[in-house]
């Protein structure tokens, strides 16, 4: 059963922040952020794993609140370079599942 | 830096006939993955492999899909008679750790457009 993303769609101007959610009915162990640029395949962003600490990467960070079964990508001051298709991936048994992905697009 | 390598690029074919993609993992990765990308669409799962046999498989890898592990690099999807709605992006995926742990590799993938 896959994650569940929102919003669908953000629209930002450079330097703005946004949040980008991912939830699931079932317990999680870790969830994974990708970003897929258009035309290209989904790159590895961060994993969020059960019990670890909040997780960086540039200025993209994600949390992961485990009693929720819930994860949030933040992404502050945004770059042109944000811009794509933000997928949040979840598994149980090798079966990494992805949400339906939210589209960032960032303008100047 | 080793990467994930798929082909063909793109492939046309006509409905009923046979398709082999084939990918070639990260050489130390133990664990390999089929996905599927429709137009516009989100990445939807297909299979897993590992240790030669398949781990796990989604409820649209019916009995027309099928994968292989041939030699000790290729990793190959095979769909026995295409249809329409099999147009689509297939991505193979590689990682080294399982178990929620390990980051998927992805291959540049292959567009499957089936007339």
């Amino acid at each position: 059963q896959q994650p569940v993303q929102s919003p669908q769609a953000v629209i930002l101007r450079e330097g703005e922040d946004a949040v980008i959610n991912c939830s699931s009915s079932k317990a999680l162990y870790s969830v994974h952020w990708y970003r897929q640029k258009h035309g290209e395949a989904p790159v590895f962003l961060m994993i969020l794993l059960k019990g670890g600490e909040q997780k960086g990467h540039d200025k993209i960070s994600a949390s992961f609140n485990e009693k929720k079964q819930q994860s949030s990508l933040y992404l502050t001051a945004s770059q042109l370079s944000y811009s794509g298709t933000y997928f949040c991936g979840t598994e149980y048994v090798d079966d990494m599942r992805f949400g339906a992905g939210t589209r960032l697009t960032v303008k100047p | 830096e080793p990467e994930v390598t798929q082909t063909p690029s793109h492939q046309v074919t006509q409905m009923g006939q046979e398709v082999i993609l084939r990918c070639v993992p990260i050489s130390n990765h133990l664990y390999f993955y089929w996905y599927r990308q429709i137009l516009g669409q989100k990445v939807e799962f297909l299979v897993s492999f590992y240790n030669n046999e398949i781990s796990e498989k989604s409820e649209i890898f019916d009995d027309q899909f099928s994968v292989e592990r041939p030699d000790g690099s290729n990793f190959t999807l095979k769909i026995r008679s295409t249809k329409l709605e099999d147009s689509a992006m297939y991505f193979c995926a590689s990682r080294r750790l399982a178990g929620g742990i390990g980051e998927l590799f992805f291959g540049e993938g292959s567009r499957l457009t089936v007339l």
